[in-house]
Formats: structure tokens, sequence, C-alpha cells
């Protein structure tokens, strides 16, 4: 069975400072992988993906992930965090043996990240 | 640019009532899903719909809930029997291939 695990429940950074979510995942299959966003009372929004083309992922809002198959990892990151990314951040997974994109999502347990002035 | 919507955003309901949560997903997707997030913890797949079926569901999609999708825009979850511990937030997400796109929930409260 496929799992996501996100490791810091809390990261916290100063404004400016790099970024840096971890995320690493367990599949027997070559997985789908995704990073989505949480601001304070809404829902999850898409940030990036991973579907087996490129390694290095760009997203939105200057975010970048790279997939590392040695390393079963994922990592989250951003050059310069701004005080508008404090959320919360979620990795999760789709893992299909028909090697098709779609299928249910398998969240990791989140990281709140929070950006000092 | 083209969103998920839920509606209510909020219900408060005594425990053994049944609720209806809906969901409109974007318009030409063709999976829907449904999540769950109780307080604190993961969010959790429930359900996954295609084709006017259920294609997989979770341990915790048991008897009490069922889906719908009984017009050619709307999305429904039912819990027939309201439990304490279905107290969460609820989210529907819909996708065309690959990524899903999520409503901002329903926070479903049990009392």
């Amino acid at each position: 069975a496929q799992s996501v695990t996100q490791l810091g429940s809390h990261v916290s950074v100063s404004e400016g400072a790099l970024v840096l979510l971890r995320c690493n995942y367990s599949s027997s299959v070559p997985p789908y992988l995704f990073w989505y966003v949480q601001y304070p009372n809404q829902g999850l929004q898409l940030l990036l993906k991973y579907t087996s083309a490129a390694t290095l992922v760009k997203g939105i809002n200057g975010f970048e992930a790279e997939f590392k198959k040695s390393e079963t990892s994922f990592h989250l990151t951003k050059p310069s965090a701004h005080m508008s990314d404090a959320a919360e951040y979620f990795c999760a997974v789709i893992v299909n043996a028909g090697g098709t994109s779609y299928g249910k999502l398998t969240f990791g347990q989140g990281t709140i990240l929070t950006v000092h002035p | 640019e083209p969103e998920v919507t839920q509606t209510p955003s909020h219900q408060v309901t005594q425990m053994g009532q049944e609720v209806i949560l809906r969901c409109v997903p974007i318009s030409n997707h063709l999976y829907f899903y449904w999540y769950r997030q109780i307080l604190g913890q993961k969010v959790e797949f429930l359900v996954s719909f295609y084709n006017n079926e259920i294609s997989e569901k979770s341990e915790i999609f048991d008897d009490q809930f069922s889906v719908e999708r009984p017009d050619g825009s709307n999305f429904t979850l039912k819990i027939r029997s309201t439990k304490l511990e279905d107290s969460a937030m609820y989210f529907c997400a819909s996708s065309l291939v690959g990524e899903q796109y999520f409503g901002p929930g329903t926070r479903l409260t049990v009392t």
C-alpha cells in the first residue's frame, strides 16, 4: 500500500529565507505526486504535480519540487519565503497499478509553515 | 477560472439525523471524489465516482454513506444517521485526468 510521510508538522522560517518542506513516499509502482496548500478556512489548492515527465517540477507562487526516485522523496522548496506563504502544506500521492493518473489521493499529515517578519 | 463549489459551508446536525452535503464539480470533469478531514488529522479519502457509479471507496465509507449524481451538475454525499465521530470538514474534488481540484469544504458538526 502506498503512503506519504511529511517530516516536520511545523516549519518556521524568516521572510526571505529558503523554504524546504519534506515529503517521502512509499509505492511499489511509479507514483503521481502532488503538493497542495491550504490557507486558513479555505479548501485545498494545487501547488504542483509530478506525473513522470521532468523530475524538477515548477508550481505556482514560486514553489518547486524535485522527484528523487532513489530517495523516494518529493520535497517542496521556495528560494525566498513571503509572509503570504504561511499556510498548511500537504504532500499527496496517487498510486494506480494501471499506470493512470486518476484515483484516490493519499495525503501526508501536513506541515504548517510559519513565516516571521 | 472554473472551480468546485460546495454547500452549505457549515452544517450543524444532531446525532442520528440525516445530512446531505452538496457539491458542484467543474463542468467538464469526469471523476468525482469525497474526502474528509477530522480536526487535527490528515485528509482521508472516502469515495470516488466515475461513469455514474462508485469506482473506489475506503473503509470509512460504510452503509451509512451514499453518493449520488442526481443531474448533470450536482454530486452529493449523504450520511444516513450521523454519529459524533462524523464531525469533520468534508471536501469534494473533481478531475478530468490527473490533478484533482478541491472545493472549499463543508464543516459538519454533529452534536
